[in-house]
């Protein structure tokens, strides 16, 4: 599985969009980049993934790059309840075996 | 939809016994299940794949006769830790996949504290 790389740590204002970028620059053409969030001491949340379209949900955006060598996730209007770790994963699809980095821990202030 | 459930949510053991950890999807059937381990302020580890009617893989360096996996249903796998140690003290988290989305859907994770 392709590697990646986040920023280790990220603030954030309430109500403003919180821009979470992810390199996968080994990424392969049948892999698909996937975002979860783990708030502290529950379990990862899937939020959204994509393999080279821009995606969106009700919860975020996810922005791919066209060489797809990175990606950026998108929380529109961040609140206090989005302070959590946001892991960044690609893995081919249909192949579910997850290796989680070391994530971006966002902090939404106040 | 998708939710999966672990029981318990915490426990404490002496050291030298064993202990049973549950995962379950609630409202959908997974063939496949995963086990995670997570240290305090580190990430998820994945320990082994859970496969409803065999035998579980386990990844490297993880002890398959410490950490006992058995995936009867599709719907229930458990995690056994036997005669645990205090080095065996960790959140363990499971995941199962929604077969229709094939993505991976986790609990609530567990915290074991063996004294």
């Amino acid at each position: 599985d392709a590697k990646t790389t986040q920023p280790p740590s990220m603030d954030c204002a309430e109500g403003r969009a919180a821009n979470l970028p992810c390199n996968h620059s080994t990424i392969s053409g049948n892999e698909y980049v996937y975002w979860y969030r783990q708030i502290h001491s529950q379990g990862p949340q899937y939020i959204i993934h994509g393999l080279k379209n821009n995606e969106t949900n009700e919860m975020a955006s996810l922005i791919i790059t066209e060489d797809r060598k990175s990606s950026t996730l998108i929380l529109p209007h961040a609140t206090l309840r989005d302070t959590a770790v946001y892991y960044c994963i690609v893995l081919i699809y249909n192949f579910n075996k997850f290796y989680f980095g070391s994530g971006t821990k966002l902090n939404v202030k106040p | 939809g998708a939710v999966v459930s672990q029981h318990p949510s915490r426990v404490i053991c002496k050291s030298g016994t064993s202990v049973k950890i549950e995962c379950r999807s609630l409202d959908f059937q997974a063939t496949t299940m995963f086990w995670y381990r997570q240290f305090p302020k580190k990430s998820l580890m994945l320990m082994a794949t859970s496969n409803e009617g065999s035998k579980a893989t386990y990844e490297q360096g993880v002890e398959k006769d410490k950490f006992l996996i058995n995936h009867a249903s599709l719907t229930l796998s458990t995690l056994t830790v036997t005669s645990a140690h205090p080095e065996d003290s960790s959140f363990y988290i499971c995941s199962a996949v929604a077969g229709e989305r094939e993505t991976q859907y986790f609990g609530p994770g567990t915290r074991l504290l063996v004294l």
